[in-house]
């Protein structure tokens, strides 16, 4: 499969403690998105890397949260002091990009956090 | 006033009928205009993507731009069980490099 992975499918916690999550793109795909979506809404964006640099992020993401993409490749999103409000589906998307304007996302099957 | 807006039904169809989707968008400078399609505890998936005005048209499904209205729509002719699913229209956010989508329209194809 050479689509993007995103690892957990599933994360249960507390309210209070914190959880990574773990995205692998398309091999040769050089950007590297985080997108947050709830029941009923699209995605929201959250952040995203070109190749190590992270390059944008959104409002959305308070000090709670923190992104890396060390080595250009991989990405993990940590949540720190989970809130019930963190519970979402986390969308990692990739995508080959040479211009400005991000066009043709490729999406994983996402993260579903339950936050108790 | 939220860049795209998107109805989210459900809209429940027969199978064979024609469906049309639609979203509208605020911001006039928009070129890009796709539609990603997400099943049930998947990932949204790319459809189609159009460029400007006009129509793009890839088996079943047509994708159709009207600039002058800042109208999207997606059109699904003979409409198979295996389409339900939500359908995100999306567009590059103004002034930054990412997409910004619609909330999605859920469809619902019965056999």
């Amino acid at each position: 499969d050479t689509g993007v992975s995103q690892d957990p499918r599933h994360k249960i916690t507390k309210r209070g403690q914190n959880v990574t999550f773990r995205c692998d793109p398309i091999s040769e795909h050089n950007r590297l998105y985080w997108y947050r979506q709830t029941l009923g809404q699209g995605p929201e964006f959250l952040t995203y890397f070109q190749n190590e640099a992270q390059l944008e992020k959104s409002r959305l993401l308070s000090d709670r949260f923190s992104a890396e993409r060390p080595k250009g490749s991989f990405s993990t999103l940590e949540i720190q002091r989970t809130e019930q409000g963190d519970s979402a589906m986390y969308l990692c998307a990739s995508s080959l990009e040479r211009g400005q304007i991000s066009e043709k996302l490729f999406f994983g099957s996402g993260t579903q956090l339950s936050v108790l | 006033q939220k860049e795209v807006e998107q109805d989210p039904g459900p809209l429940s169809v027969p199978e064979g009928a024609i469906v049309s989707l639609n979203c509208t968008y605020s911001n006039s400078a928009f070129q890009y205009f796709m539609w990603y399609r997400q099943y049930s505890r998947k990932g949204p998936e790319l459809l189609m993507y159009t460029y400007s005005s006009g129509n793009k048209e890839d088996g079943r499904f047509t994708a159709q731009v009207d600039k002058s209205s800042k109208y999207i729509s997606l059109f699904i002719r003979d409409s198979q069980p295996s389409d339900s699913a939500t359908y995100l229209c999306a567009t590059p956010r103004s002034g930054y490099s990412t997409l910004t989508f619609g909330k999605g329209t859920m469809l619902l194809v019965s056999p």
